[in-house]
């Protein structure tokens, strides 16, 4: 069974630092896709960044809104890929999702059930 | 960047009504669309890729239609539990982007 977990969500101030981890299993990570994606409080969906496998040399895209800001990451050796939030700011909070890329494809088959990210003074 | 434009933004619907919901972009994304339902409280699951497949387990009165810009997904046969919202999203090109969402309640 395929399961993404996700973890190290919590309440920051504008401006700190998080850093989000997500547990993976049931199926072969390591030439799989991942996705960060997240949901502010009542609204839609925002993908935030996919970080690629080994054999794409583990290429990062981000969302424009994050840019320079976060920083996607994977261990392979481990089956986590992981969301570093650097400069945090208000509309940073929402709930962030891990999602797996389906068959090397841009849309995601799993998604983990979320860490809530609260940024506020 | 690609907009989605989704309609409606909520809707309501008798058990057992057929429902669609529409998704235009702002350019040709050439199929690359998907469906996701998000029931309240939950993580979204994959209904529809590639515009028209069903994702595996899905049931068979979910299916997606369309070409260019403008696609859409329709439920057969209501069912109590496709109460959800429903969310576009185009994978033809970067940065990813999802529609505004379609609320889905039962009459």
């Amino acid at each position: 069974e395929v399961q993404l977990v996700e973890t190290g969500g919590g309440l920051v101030r504008p401006g700190s630092s998080l850093k989000l981890s997500c547990a993976t299993s049931g199926f072969t990570f390591s030439n799989t896709w991942m996705n960060w994606v997240r949901q502010a409080p009542g609204k839609g969906l925002e993908w935030v960044a996919l970080i690629k496998d080994k054999y794409s040399n583990y290429e990062a895209n981000y969302a424009e809104s994050v840019k320079g800001r976060f920083t996607v990451s994977r261990d392979d050796s481990k089956s986590r890929v992981y969301l570093q939030m650097n400069t945090l700011r208000d509309q940073d909070t929402a709930t962030y999702y891990c999602t797996r890329a389906f068959n090397y494809g841009y849309f995601f088959d799993y998604w983990g059930q979320g860490v809530m990210v609260t940024v506020s003074s | 960047d690609i907009q989605m434009t989704q309609s409606p933004a909520s809707l309501s619907a008798s058990l057992g009504e057929t429902v669609t919901i529409e998704c235009r972009a702002s350019e040709d994304i050439y199929n690359g669309l998907a469906w996701y339902q998000q029931k309240p409280g939950k993580s979204p699951q994959l209904l529809i890729y590639n515009a028209n497949s069903l994702h595996t387990g899905v049931p068979s009165r979910f299916s997606g239609s369309g070409s260019g810009t403008q696609y859409s997904l329709k439920i057969n046969s209501l069912q109590s539990e496709d109460v959800a919202s429903y969310f576009c999203q185009q994978y033809y090109n970067y940065p990813l982007t999802f529609g505004s969402g379609t609320k889905l309640e039962i009459k």
